[in-house]
């Protein structure tokens, strides 16, 4: 039974690259949910995805944060021309249905932007 | 907006002691999730709670519910070393599932 698979574990950037971070849902989980967490922080809600449709981005940075959930293949969280304060660790979780389902959470992705 | 507060959030303990943490959220929901999290790791489930007055136990931690009050606690039995971690709430919001975290506190336990 696999979990919520994230990669990579870690990724270094330089400032002005492209970040790209995958999720693999669990097995039978529709649903994909991916939180920020800044250092010494809780974690953030950035964007809610089911297969080929964004349901709420309401907490992705308007500008360089994309996400999507194609038919086929992990969910992506890209991150163009990353800045120092995108340093955080990426947190995707999944989940059979929304709303009312428990949300099971992958390792995590830590970023650092050099 | 809701928002999600637990205090305190440092707690430094000695073993064998008893404590309390306390997450207050601001609007409805009758759906409160507790977290455990070590330090660099991923987020570990430890209490679903789901209805006003909904009591749960795992060993030395106990949860609880009060869905007038809008809060919820979450409660240390005789402290342990390995207790030692960050511990979140967070309220489910009801139509898309997203969670909304407290801050977490961050429990040492010392022998």
């Amino acid at each position: 039974n696999a979990g919520v698979m994230q990669n990579p574990r870690h990724l270094v950037r330089r400032r002005g690259q492209e970040a790209r971070l995958r999720c693999s849902p669990m097995k039978g989980h529709s649903h994909v949910y991916w939180y920020r967490q800044l250092p010494e922080e809780g974690l953030k809600f950035m964007v809610y995805l089911q297969k080929e449709n964004i349901i709420d981005e309401s907490g992705m940075p308007k500008e360089r944060f994309s996400a999507e959930f194609p038919k086929e293949g992990p969910s992506i969280l890209r991150i163009q021309q990353v800045v120092r304060g995108d340093s955080a660790a990426y947190f995707c979780a999944s989940s059979r249905r929304g709303g009312n389902q428990p949300q099971h959470f992958g390792d995590g992705t830590r970023l650092s932007i050099l | 907006e809701l928002k999600v507060e637990q205090n305190p959030l440092f707690l430094s303990m000695q073993e064998g002691k008893n404590y309390t943490i306390y997450c207050n959220y601001s609007t409805t929901s009758d759906r409160l999730y507790w977290y455990r999290q070590d330090p660099g790791k991923s987020l570990e489930s430890l209490f679903v709670l789901l209805s006003n007055g909904a009591v749960k136990q795992e060993g030395r931690l106990m949860a609880s519910l009060d869905t007038k009050a809008r809060l919820s606690t979450l409660h240390i039995t005789a402290a342990v070393h390995d207790l030692s971690a960050t511990y979140f709430c967070a309220v489910d919001m009801w139509v898309t599932g997203k969670l909304i975290f407290g801050q977490g506190t961050t429990l040492q336990v010392k022998p």
